[in-house]
């Protein structure tokens, strides 16, 4: 097992293109998180899984992204009609859930350029 | 709401000096709490947790910290700083009840000077 996988590592597009992040979870981790990270803040919570299921989605995920989870193993970021203010990185990290004395595992981060 | 502060946006130490780094959080349940280092450009690597238990937790890299929950702290403390130890600092906290993602503070940068 090498950890949470995220590509691509960086991404350059022109606004109002359409996106695509892949994060691929450690594997027996059932829970994946989505979070996003702008420059000089913390990571902010996007959405997350259990296993297939998109159990939760903060507001700041507008109706331009989509997150999939499809067969609970990797997930999938959509970004719709990008805009300058998407840029950032996109952090996902993996989980076994509910489990106490676990903490997430982070991936390496896809950092989206709008330009 | 949750939240967590992290009052420091900066602090600078020599090698070898001791460090703390300062973490105070407001949480409607009973909190996990962690820290995490990021370097440049990378994702962050998990150094130490707290769950439950003895309020002194031990991670790694020679960090170690303590929660006070009468104080809503949980500081990050390093006796003796390497110069490798210069990165960006994130305190984060969690719950069952809020399905374990995690509230970021801002984070605190941390610089070694030799």
């Amino acid at each position: 097992d090498t950890g949470v996988s995220q590509n691509p590592r960086h991404k350059i597009t022109k606004r109002g293109q359409n996106v695509t992040f892949r994060c691929d979870p450690i594997s027996e981790h059932n829970r994946l998180y989505w979070y996003r990270q702008t420059l000089g803040q913390g990571p902010e919570f996007l959405t997350y899984f259990q296993n297939e299921a998109q159990l939760e989605k903060s507001r700041l995920l507008s109706d331009r992204f989509s997150a999939e989870r499809p067969k609970g193993s990797f997930s999938t970021l959509e970004i719709q009609r990008t805009e300058q203010g998407d840029s950032a990185m996109y952090l996902c990290a993996s989980s076994l859930g509910d489990r106490n004395g676990d903490g997430y595992t982070f991936g390496s981060g896809t950092r989206l350029t709008v330009v | 709401a949750q939240s967590v502060t992290q009052p420091d946006i900066h602090i600078t130490v020599s090698e070898g000096a001791s460090l703390e780094l300062r973490c105070n959080y407001s949480y409607g349940a009973t909190p996990y709490l962690f820290w995490y280092v990021q370097s440049p450009g990378q994702g962050l690597q998990l150094l130490l947790k707290y769950f439950s238990g003895d309020t002194l937790v031990q991670g790694i890299k020679g960090f170690e910290a303590e929660f006070k929950r009468s104080q809503s702290s949980f500081n990050l403390r390093k006796p003796s700083v390497h110069w490798s130890d210069a990165a960006e600092y994130f305190c984060a906290v969690g719950a069952r009840e809020y399905g374990n993602k995690l509230v970021f503070g801002a984070g605190t940068i941390l610089r070694v000077k030799s």
